[in-house]
């Protein structure tokens, strides 16, 4: 079965540092991987997304994310954290029928110290 | 309108009624999701619907729960008989593509607490 495994729940980094936020996914086929954020009180909002072809992508806010089939994992990167990056964030991979419905990890919850 | 909107968004009912949550979801979006989220198992997939049909009906946890689509816009998710473990936070999502390239738009969710 399709399942996504994000193994840090909670993750302090102080202001200005590097982050990578870890994700590994099970699926049988070439997977779609998202990477979505939610601020307290928001809705789900998208990041970045992979397909195909170039294995590194850049997302919105200087995210960027790198599918590595070998791992088996979509880690997200951003080199200068700021304190609007605050959130807790999701790793999902495209399931079901054309992989419509969404499999989304458990969330990692980002705090970051000034 | 200029995003996925839910509403209500807080509804607090007793245990053993019925609820009522909808979804309009973004103008022209032929495809439409929803999803529950709880603390204990986080962000669930229940539903999809292609126009007015559901395909994928695969997760919804009970027969209490329902869902249909009319005229291929507006949502209403049903839970009848609410329980406790009803309690969550309901998220529909609308794309313009449906597959698995679409990028599904998520509404602010309503928030059901089941006394």
């Amino acid at each position: 079965a399709q399942s996504v495994t994000q193994p840090d729940i909670h993750i302090t980094v102080s202001e200005g540092a590097s982050l990578e936020l870890r994700c590994n996914y099970s699926y049988g086929a070439t997977p779609y991987l998202f990477w979505y954020v939610q601020s307290p009180g928001q809705g789900l909002q998208l990041l970045l997304k992979y397909f195909s072809g170039d294995t590194l992508v850049q997302g919105i806010k200087g995210f960027e994310a790198e599918f590595k089939r070998s791992q088996s994992s979509f880690n997200l990167r951003k080199p200068s954290v700021h304190w609007s990056d605050a959130a807790e964030y999701f790793c999902a991979v495209g399931a079901g029928q054309a992989g419509t419905a969404l499999i989304f990890g458990k969330g990692t919850t980002l705090s970051v110290s000034s | 309108g200029a995003g996925v909107s839910q509403s209500p968004s807080n509804k607090v009912t007793e245990k053993g009624k019925d609820v009522e949550l909808r979804c309009d979801p973004i103008s022209g979006h032929t495809a439409l999701y929803w999803y529950r989220q709880s603390l204990g198992q986080g962000l669930e997939f229940l539903i999809y619907f292609q126009g007015n049909s559901a395909p994928d009906k695969s997760g919804l946890p009970s027969d209490r729960f329902s869902a249909e689509r009319t005229g291929g816009s507006v949502s209403t998710l049903t839970i009848q008989r609410t329980q406790q473990e009803d309690s969550a936070v309901y998220l529909c999502a609308s794309s313009l593509v449906s597959g698995g390239r679409g990028e599904q738009f998520f509404g602010p969710g309503t928030r059901l607490t089941v006394l």
